[in-house]
């Protein structure tokens, strides 16, 4: 099976940051990667699809980018409501593995 | 609109069964592939079973032969039967499709 890595497994960043959060999987996937956030005590919430693909709603400092076994999630300015756990899925064939996931908060 | 709602959850003594079941509407279940996800206490989103619109399933390594996804058309509900289960199936369980999730059901298996 395809396993999938992140990187880092945690981040401490200042409000207005960028911040880039990468995703390996250990074959090739294509673009089948999604991104996820979830906040405390929530349910994960879609951000991207197809590994580039914005979810309606989504603030637009998200953005993904990537292909193959590569791939990364960016926030291009930090904010306070984007403390949570970040985790990518890939999606191109069972099993749909989750990454760790990554947990990012506020300097 | 969709909506995902689980139920069935509980407390259940290992070794023991429940039966775990998604109603859906705004859709209808055999028209998109939907997942099982479970969440440990404190840990990370472990994907369990899948099953595609055809029928085809797929199970975790970690559930395989003791769990059962299915779904019933005419009342439009997902359904993961769980037997033998053991102390770390403890866990939040989501229902899922590409894009929505419901809000999660607890399973704890303990004595």
């Amino acid at each position: 099976d395809i396993q999938m890595t992140q990187s880092p497994s945690s981040l401490s960043a200042s409000v207005g940051d960028r911040v880039t959060i990468t995703c390996r999987a250990s074959q090739g996937i294509s673009n089948y990667l999604a991104w996820y956030q979830q906040t405390p005590g929530k349910v994960p919430k879609l951000l991207i699809s197809a590994a580039s693909t914005l979810q309606s709603g989504v603030p637009s400092r998200f953005s993904g980018s990537g292909s193959g076994t590569d791939f990364t999630l960016t926030i291009s300015s930090l904010q306070p409501e984007d403390v949570a756990t970040y985790y990518c899925q890939k999606y191109n064939s069972a099993p749909f593995t989750f990454g760790p996931g990554t947990k990012v908060d506020i300097k | 609109e969709v909506q995902l709602v689980e139920s069935g959850g509980g407390l259940v003594q290992p070794g023991g069964s429940l039966r775990l079941s998604c109603a859906a509407s705004g859709f209808t279940v055999s028209s998109k592939y939907m997942s099982w996800v479970r969440q440990a206490p404190g840990k990370g989103l472990e994907w369990v079973s899948l099953i595609y619109t055809g029928g085809t399933t797929y199970y975790a390594d970690s559930v395989k032969g003791r769990f059962t996804i299915s779904r019933d058309n005419s009342k439009n509900t997902l359904y993961l039967q769980m037997n033998s289960l053991r102390a770390e199936d403890t866990a939040v369980y989501y229902c899922a499709t590409s894009l929505d999730w419901g809000q999660g059901t607890l399973v704890t298996v303990s004595s």
